[in-house]
């Protein structure tokens, strides 16, 4: 069993609908983070988060230590959002190395 | 603010050739971190530097793999000699405080062995 789990593995959404993206872990964390990933493209750091919630724009994450949980929201969701968006953890230890989850294909259809 | 900067962002080679993949960290920032990226894998930690000393090289496949830091703008990952199971995008990342800032990646480098 992975130690990050996301789901669902592909989702598909039309322009506008309210989009969420799940993730499981099952070990110590210092950290969370949402990374996205645009096909052929680089890597972006969305969030890096350890508590509570963190909003950019149209992004919203938030996290529930105790039940090892985090959610990625996306409200009113545009065709350029389609993207992978993947969950990573950071150890325990502040300096730990990342653990990545496999990801979630996001695609939205004007 | 430049980002990290990677070079090639492609390259092509035959099996049994050495492949050099270079990295320059933003500047000011301590860690500098090698990916592999598979379809098969996913995202894998190869190794990581701070203040240009290797901490973590664990995820380096085996002897084949080798990388430096020979100062803080620079890294390379060398691969010798390459084989066509070592195809795979190849992120170099950076962080200024790795566990308290998060990690900028650079464009990736797509290699293919052929």
């Amino acid at each position: 069993k992975n130690e990050v789990e996301q789901s669902p593995q592909n989702l598909t959404a039309q322009e506008g609908e309210f989009i969420t993206i799940n993730c499981s872990y099952s070990v110590g964390i210092s950290a969370l983070h949402w990374l996205q990933q645009h096909p052929g493209g680089g890597i972006v750091s969305l969030f890096m988060l350890s508590s509570g919630k963190k909003k950019h724009g149209r992004l919203i994450a938030t996290i529930n230590i105790q039940e090892k949980h985090s959610s990625l929201h996306i409200t009113a969701s545009h065709p350029r959002d389609s993207a992978v968006y993947i969950c990573a953890v950071t150890g325990a230890g502040y300096t730990d190395k990342l653990i990545f989850g496999t990801g979630t294909r996001l695609q939205v259809f004007p | 603010d430049a980002g990290v900067i990677q070079s090639p962002r492609h390259e092509v080679t035959e099996m049994g050739q050495e492949v050099t993949l270079r990295c320059k960290p933003i500047s000011g920032h301590d860690y500098l971190f090698w990916y592999r990226q598979t379809m098969m894998r996913g995202l894998e930690l190869l190794i990581y530097f701070n203040n240009n000393v290797p901490i973590d090289d664990s995820g380096m496949p085996e002897d084949r793999f080798s990388a430096k830091m020979p100062n803080a703008s620079f890294s390379t990952l060398k691969i010798q000699p390459s084989e066509p199971r070592d195809s795979a995008v190849y992120f170099c990342a950076s962080s200024p405080l790795w566990g308290r800032q998060p990690q900028h990646f650079g464009d990736g480098t797509r290699l293919s062995i052929l």
